[in-house]
């Protein structure tokens, strides 16, 4: 089965610095690939989604950006972090054999933006 | 696009109740919808799903209903438990979609002893 590995945990950034959030996914290959923002005490919003090594889509117009430059890798970054980038980033993933439709999220990435 | 909209966002339930919460989708396309829990400061983790082609799936003291006509669905937990307190998602699946999930807004569950 899969894991997915989220880091850092936490992380506190002041405003107009750089970010750079990391997911690496175990146990499957070639998986659709996703990237959620979860404001406090809200729901879940779909940031960016792969399908391959490079393919990117993105559904909302904002301060991010995602790359996915090896299979089982992918992540989300900004050059300048803005007050409103705070939020809990969930990493998921879709695996490629499985044969329903489940994904699978991470532990999650707590970011601060001060 | 899909829109998913969920009720109650907040459920308090004594232990040994039964708790319900109720989905409602937009896109008659939809095929396949998941529930998730998530506890504080985790991610959300699948506990039951079910497909367009079904009308319930029970995995013991879970149930998910489904209503295609009135594109509506629903989770039953029976025998509630304090540790079945979490924050519970619905989502929905538009076929062909790269698998994307349109999730509702939460409902926080809250078991009391």
């Amino acid at each position: 089965s899969q894991t997915i590995h989220q880091w850092p945990a936490t992380l506190v950034q002041p405003v107009g610095s750089p970010l750079s959030l990391e997911c690496t996914v175990e146990g499957t290959s070639n998986p659709n690939l996703y990237w959620y923002r979860q404001a406090a005490g809200r729901g879940l919003q779909l940031l960016f989604y792969s399908v391959g090594i490079g393919q990117i889509s993105s559904e909302v117009p904002q301060n991010l950006s995602a790359s996915r430059p090896q299979d089982r890798q992918f992540i989300l970054s900004s050059k300048k972090l803005l007050l409103s980038d705070s939020g809990f980033y969930l990493c998921a993933c879709k695996p490629l054999t499985s044969t329903g439709e489940t994904q699978y999220f991470g532990p999650g990435t707590r970011l601060l933006v001060l | 696009g899909e829109n998913v909209e969920q009720h109650p966002s907040t459920l308090s339930v004594q232990e040994g109740d039964s708790a319900v919460i109720k989905c409602t989708y937009s896109d008659s396309a939809s095929n396949y919808f998941p529930w998730y829990k998530q506890e504080l400061g985790k991610g959300p983790q699948l506990i039951i799903d079910i497909r367009s082609n079904v009308g319930e799936k029970k995995d013991q003291r879970i149930a998910v209903t489904l209503n295609k006509t009135a594109k509506h669905f629903s989770l039953h937990i029976t025998e509630t438990q304090p540790e079945d307190s979490a924050v519970y998602f619905c989502a929905a699946r538009k076929g062909n979609t790269a698998s994307k999930l349109t999730f509702g807004t939460g409902t926080r569950l809250q078991v009391t002893l």
